[in-house]
């Protein structure tokens, strides 16, 4: 079974804080994402990556930013911390790149971030 | 572009009632489509997914949906519900290097 692993469940940190969420996998899949779920808006990709050191924006990379220093671990950054981004973050990873993907991503449980 | 749209944000049913979770998609491609569920405080887990060939497409727990292409549909059905099938419901449709989500169904089965 594909494993992901995120660092965290609950972080509570303050405004202006850098933060760091950390997500690892086990079954050395390509790609890798960021997501934040929301209440009534469901999930909101930040930024993916297809490689080692390559990223790639979503829909809300806005006070985000990301590090994949290796394979299996993509590491989402809040270069400030505010509080509307307060959320629920998930990383994902699938195996395949390409039109059309094919292949169902595998989720970890999520970390529950809250900044004061 | 592609998107979905989850026509229902909650869906109170009785144990033991049918229930159908709808979902409508846009693509200017061919598409392959995913129902995936969330247990409370946990991530999101797949269901089931369509990717070719037969319309009906069975899932884990006892859920199938259907591809209906002449509508963009992609509704989950479960003849039976469960107390246990309590959960949060998203329908995605792939993009060129990622999935689009919908925003949720909640889904609760009341005793």
């Amino acid at each position: 079974d594909v494993k992901v692993t995120q660092s965290s469940r609950y972080l509570v940190k303050r405004t202006g804080e850098k933060v760091f969420l950390e997500c690892v996998q086990d079954m050395d899949h390509e790609n890798m994402f960021w997501y934040r779920q929301d209440p009534g808006l469901g999930l909101r990709l930040i930024y993916f990556s297809y490689d080692v050191k390559m990223k790639e924006k979503g829909d809300i990379p806005e006070g985000y930013s990301v590090s994949r220093e290796k394979k299996e671990r993509f590491s989402l950054i809040l270069e400030s911390a505010s509080t509307n981004q307060t959320s629920m973050y998930l990383c994902a990873s699938s195996p395949l790149l390409g039109q059309g993907s094919d292949q169902p991503q595998h989720f970890g449980d999520g970390t529950r971030l809250s900044i004061l | 572009a592609q998107s979905v749209t989850q026509l229902d944000s909650q869906v109170p049913v009785f144990e033991e009632a049918p229930v159908e979770l709808r979902c409508n998609y846009s693509s200017s491609v061919s598409v392959y489509l995913f129902w995936y569920v969330q247990y409370p405080n946990q991530g999101l887990q797949l269901l089931l997914k369509y990717l070719s060939g037969s319309t009906l497409v069975k899932g884990i727990n006892g859920f199938e949906a259907e591809f209906n292409k002449s509508q963009t549909s992609f509704h989950l059905r479960k003849p039976s519900v469960h107390i246990s099938d309590t959960a949060e419901y998203f329908c995605a449709v792939s993009g060129a290097n990622n999935l689009f989500f919908g925003t949720g169904t909640r889904l609760t089965v009341i005793p």
